[in-house]
């Protein structure tokens, strides 16, 4: 159990779909984190919060839109997705924003997109 | 652009081998370098360099960093099954907040 859950762990969605990811850490943290693992490519940071508040989108598109409603939650809202969304989408949090080195992950949300 | 290159993609070796990973960088404001250990799906936190010449260890794992020729290894000695993962090296830089570039990873198969 690392403290960081992640809901729903698959997910299988049409390109006219909305949906979200949603994250939850119990760990305490103020800063949460999402990144993207597609196959055959590195790891990918997506979005950063600190204290519910965004401090980076690394340019990702705004198909993509994330939502920190408080510390301990991390949401992604997903709409009109393209098949090369299809990736695994981890949440990971930390005590603050740059000891990475106390950064912990959730399973992560295997995402398809048809 | 910033860009971590992680070698090699992928190595096949059995047990009590001894490996070493490498992980090169190029970026603007260099801050730490991190190596994490996928198993299944989240990574885990191995070591963070931030000095050169420093080694880091941990049982049978250990790294060490060269900021001036830019790169980092990770030695695992006498190798385990458990051991198999993909290894990830990941580069922090900025001034003011963070960001993380990933390298592609290692692919590391350790059979009996």
């Amino acid at each position: 159990e690392t403290g960081v859950t992640q809901t729903p762990r698959h997910l299988v969605m049409g390109m006219t779909n909305k949906k979200s990811l949603k994250c939850e850490q119990h760990l305490g943290h103020n800063a949460m984190y999402w990144y993207k693992q597609s196959a055959k490519k590195p790891l990918e940071l997506m979005f950063v919060y600190n204290f519910k508040e965004q401090t980076e989108n690394n340019s990702v598109p705004s198909r993509f839109s994330p939502e920190c409603p408080n510390s301990s939650h991390l949401f992604l809202h997903l709409h009109t997705l393209q098949p090369e969304d299809s990736a695994l989408y981890l949440c990971a949090s930390s005590q603050d924003l740059q000891i990475y080195n106390e950064q912990f992950f959730g399973p992560g949300t295997r995402l398809t997109v048809l | 652009e910033d860009k971590v290159v992680q070698s090699p993609l992928s190595l096949v070796v059995h047990e009590g081998d001894t490996v070493t990973l490498n992980c090169s960088y190029e970026v603007t404001n260099f801050r730490s370098l991190l190596w994490y250990k996928q198993e299944k799906k989240a990574p885990t936190f191995l070591f963070m360099l931030t000095s050169s010449g420093i080694e880091k260890k941990s049982g049978r794992l250990s790294s060490i960093l060269d900021k001036k020729e830019l790169f980092s290894i990770l030695n695992i000695t006498a190798t385990q099954t458990g051991d198999s993962a993909i290894y990830l090296c990941a580069v922090e830089e900025g001034t003011s907040g963070s960001r993380l570039t990933f390298g592609e990873g290692t692919q590391l198969t350790v059979n009996p």
